[in-house]
């Protein structure tokens, strides 16, 4: 069954430095997300990404985030300078063209955990 | 904005017993839910999609209900195993956005003992 892939799937690194994280969604699929979750606390969302834009973000995904498709396969999220907080689980998404088959469900890769030193 | 909580945070059964969890969200107009699975340190497998026009689902051992009026969903687990042990997350997506955002719950951590 196809699947969404995430790499790495652990990044340390030190508070201020750039990280960037990757995703290889389902071949057929249209729309990208990704997702965090802070150790212990709930599954948030991030940021929705369709037709090369940014469709949908949340008010976590300020100018220290970026998203990218820069191939017909990869989806990355950048963060510019790390903080302490930032430390979390990473969940990249994706979902199909709509249709009875799909019923638009999103599927989850296994995560990046991101710890911030 | 969209709330979701999940009632209970935790759960220990014995082997065989059939449970059920609760989810229930603040804003009804949904466009559809979506119940995963969550095992230690892993991602999110998706187990069943109810869409807002929909009673329930089955799949196999589970089967999953919505009541969109009242803002509740609660996911039956049939005959439960021990390899059923998981952290179970509720989600919805908001009315009128096929390809919108979910809003999770904190989960229900289930412990299925033989």
């Amino acid at each position: 069954e196809p699947e969404v892939t995430q790499t790495p799937s652990h990044q340390v690194t030190q508070m201020g430095q750039e990280v960037i994280l990757r995703c290889v969604p389902i071949s057929n699929h249209l729309y990208f997300y990704w997702y965090r979750q802070i150790l212990g606390q709930k599954v948030e969302f991030l940021v929705s990404f369709y037709n090369n834009e940014i469709s949908e973000k949340s008010e976590i995904f300020d100018d220290q985030f970026s998203v990218e498709r820069p191939d017909g396969s990869n989806f990355t999220l950048k963060i510019r300078s790390t903080k302490l907080e930032d430390s979390a689980m990473y969940f990249c998404a994706s979902s199909a063209i709509w249709g009875r088959k799909t019923k638009n469900i999103q599927y989850f890769g296994a995560g990046t955990r991101l710890s911030v030193l | 904005k969209q709330e979701v909580t999940q009632i209970p945070a935790a759960l220990s059964v014995p082997e065989g017993e059939n449970l059920v969890l609760n989810c229930s969200f603040t804003d009804s107009a949904i466009y559809n839910l979506q119940w995963f699975r969550q095992d230690p340190g892993k991602g999110l497998t998706s187990l069943l999609l109810i869409q807002s026009s929909q009673r329930e689902q089955t799949s196999g051992r589970l089967n999953a209900s919505l009541d969109k009026s009242s803002g509740r969903s609660t996911l039956y687990i049939a005959a439960s195993q021990p390899g059923d042990s998981a952290t179970y997350l509720c989600a919805v997506r908001p009315g009128g956005t096929s390809y919108g955002k979910l809003t999770f719950g904190q989960g229900t951590i289930l412990t299925v003992h033989p």
